[in-house]
């Protein structure tokens, strides 16, 4: 089936530090999105992205879609304690674009 | 201004009982979702509506109903609660596209415990 792997699982990071994860799929994507997750809350929507090889900001996040269209990665720079969370990529396939799957997420804790 | 309100909060079943978690939405959105999200995991997506009368199935909708009679509402239907229905269970809106400025919006989740 349909399936998207986050890397890595979990990081733990000093105050400050800059944070990169990525996204990737066996399928093809036409959408790719970027969710934070705070416990005992629904995800939040951080960066949407529609074309292959774009690049987008929203502060201090920075999403791409990945150009073969199977992957995404999301930077954060110059992390800071609200930074912590879980962060999930998502997105609607080529082949069914109704659809939003999720991937299993990365949890990010920021040391102060 | 409620968004996407889920009812109830929480709930704990027993084995073989059934019950319908509730899901409505005032922002006049055709996509409707449900998904579960059990602990330390990512969220599966159990059905879809893109429209009242239209609902699809996710990646995981065996023990599980929908319906979608208006625009508004999507209830999720257990029929026989088993322990592995134990989850969060989120529903969530949206327009066609999912945009930043047109996201899909979540509920606050349904906690659901079969004992």
């Amino acid at each position: 089936g349909q399936q998207l792997n986050q890397s890595p699982q979990s990081m733990f990071i000093q105050e400050g530090e800059d944070v990169s994860m990525n996204c990737t799929s066996s399928s093809i994507f036409n959408t790719w999105l970027w969710y934070k997750q705070d416990p005992g809350e629904g995800p939040v929507l951080l960066i949407a992205l529609y074309k292959a090889g774009e690049l987008t900001s929203n502060g201090r996040l920075t999403a791409q879609f990945g150009i073969t269209r199977k992957d995404s990665f999301l930077n954060i720079s110059a992390s800071i304690p609200s930074d912590v969370g879980i962060y999930f990529c998502a997105g609607q396939l080529e082949t069914s674009y109704d659809k939003v799957i999720f991937g299993p997420g990365t949890s990010l804790s920021v040391i102060p | 201004n409620a968004g996407v309100t889920q009812t109830p909060k929480f709930r704990i079943l027993k084995i073989g009982q059934s019950m319908t978690l509730q899901c409505t939405q005032d922002m006049n959105h055709n996509y409707m979702y449900w998904y579960r999200q059990d602990p330390g995991m990512g969220l599966k997506l159990i059905y879809y509506s893109v429209g009242a009368g239209i609902t699809d199935k996710g990646e995981v909708p065996n023990g599980y109903n929908v319906s979608r009679s208006t625009t508004e509402d999507f209830p999720l239907r257990l029929e026989l609660a088993a322990p592995s229905q134990t989850s969060v269970y989120f529903c969530a809106s949206s327009y066609a596209l999912i945009r930043v400025n047109q996201p899909q919006h979540f509920g606050d989740g349904t906690r659901l415990s079969i004992l």
